[in-house]
């Protein structure tokens, strides 16, 4: 059964930092693309991020372009996402998804994780 | 970037009559477009991608059809337990996947 597992969410004030992590299990990690989707409180999904398989290739949706780094551990099946320079309006529930099958880009997300709020407020 | 536009906002309808769920893209997406259904206080669901093919263990009551720009969920027989936002999710021109704004199903 494929299990993702998020944590690292949690208050921070306005320019501060944060390391979100996405424990995977029950697939070959390595495999699949891995995303990122964000949840503001009251609104709908956002797309944030996208990384390939092997780590090689990732995109951004403008609004975290240069502060935001996604990157993956195969070695420990971890997908991460580093928040810099937070603003306000990155409050939200940040979801981890797997790619759905080996394609890549993959055109959809077939596992979520139940997320984890991060907060930015001084 | 594609928008994609979800109608209606919200939805209401009794147990057992048929949902009709649009998604318009602003451009043409071919077939890659996704839709997710996402419960109070859960993470999204997969529902359909490709436009028409269920996703593992939807029941068939779910189905999706269109190309191009043009897009539409059905639930065939609507169950109380299908309270839910529906989004769809484009992949075709990217980056951003972007998410429409989703349709509020309600059961009367």
């Amino acid at each position: 059964e494929v299990q993702l597992v998020e944590s690292g969410g949690g208050l921070v004030q306005p320019g501060g930092s944060l390391r979100l992590s996405c424990a995977a299990s029950g697939f070959t990690f390595e495999y699949y693309s891995m995303s990122w989707v964000r949840q503001a409180p009251g609104k709908g999904l956002e797309w944030v991020s996208v990384i390939s398989g092997n780590g090689a290739s990732s995109y951004y949706t403008d609004s975290v372009k240069a502060r935001f780094i996604i990157s993956r551990d195969n070695s420990k099946s971890t997908l991460f996402l580093q928040m810099n320079r937070l603003r306000a309006e990155d409050t939200a529930v940040y979801f981890c998804a797997k790619g759905r099958g080996t394609r890549w880009p993959a055109t959809s997300d077939d596992s979520w994780g139940q997320g984890t709020l991060v907060t930015v407020s001084s | 970037e594609i928008v994609l536009t979800q109608s209606p906002a919200t939805l209401s309808l009794s147990p057992g009559e048929r949902a009709t769920l649009s998604c318009r893209a602003s451009q043409s997406v071919g077939t890659s477009l996704a839709w997710y259904q996402q419960k109070p206080g859960q993470a999204p669901r997969l529902l359909i991608y490709d436009a028409s093919n269920r996703a593992t263990g939807i029941p068939a009551r779910f189905s999706g059809s269109g190309s191009g720009t043009d897009f539409t969920l059905t639930i065939s027989s609507l169950e109380p337990e299908d309270i839910a936002v529906y989004y769809c999710q484009q992949r075709t021109n990217w980056p951003p996947f972007t998410f429409g704004q989703g349709t509020r199903l309600e059961i009367k």
